[in-house]
């Protein structure tokens, strides 16, 4: 199916575990981005791609890591999971500048 | 740190009424866009209104954007249950990447 696919849609690790989130489109966008979404912080980015091995930290980088070795595929690992980075994980694809983005349908992370 | 900011936080109305919500954003923008989130789903894009533009359409969708008051507002005409949702003003600077206010939650009472 075309669209842009986000796994597992829910999570639930221990603190101090690695997790990886996801994320494969299909439209061969350049671009690709990772936000989370807390209440009362609306979405805030993670980390954002322009195009495969080309990735640069937003405006929450500190205890993730992203890779994109291939255009289609964007996985977010979380190297050591604490509380605090429960929340909801949204990934989105653009084709160009000046368009909207794209949504996954998200990856709800607990971590306990 | 957020870009946008969204204006009511949120709006209860009747079903067939209009919904207005606006955002204010703090930096000179490339372009403003509008999403809407329904409860436990992605986020769909709306519309896109360049620097350049002061209004846009797209259906039941009304976009304004003034930017020397730095803010834009998103009307829904005739609304509809289905329109309940959350709607966010997101904010591209040129660098391609969206800032995303904390949205506005819309209740359309039947």
């Amino acid at each position: 199916d075309a669209g842009i696919t986000q796994s597992p849609r829910y999570k639930i690790t221990e603190t101090g575990r690695q997790v990886t989130l996801m994320c494969h489109q299909t439209w061969s966008h350049s671009y690709m981005f990772w936000y989370r979404q807390d209440l009362g912080h609306g979405l805030r980015l993670i980390y954002y791609s322009a195009a495969a091995d080309i990735t640069d930290k937003g405006e929450v980088p500190d205890g993730y890591v992203v890779s994109r070795s291939k255009t289609e595929n964007f996985p977010l690992t979380l190297e050591s999971a604490t509380r605090s980075q429960t929340s909801v994980y949204f990934c989105a694809s653009s084709e160009q500048l000046n368009y909207g983005y794209t949504f996954g349908s998200g990856t709800r992370l607990t971590v306990v | 740190s957020q870009q946008g900011e969204e204006d009511p936080q949120a709006l209860s109305i009747q079903e067939g009424e209009n919904a207005t919500m606006n955002c204010s954003y703090k930096t000179s923008i490339n372009n403003l866009q509008w999403y809407r989130q329904n409860s436990g789903r992605g986020l769909v894009h709306l519309i896109l209104i360049r620097s350049n533009e002061r209004e846009k359409h797209s259906g039941r969708l009304r976009v304004t954007l003034d930017t020397s008051k730095k803010s834009s507002s998103l009307l829904i005409t005739a609304s509809r249950a289905a329109d309940t949702a959350s709607y966010f003003c997101a904010t591209d600077v040129g660098d391609y990447k969206l800032s995303f206010g904390a949205g506005t939650t819309v209740t359309v009472r039947a």
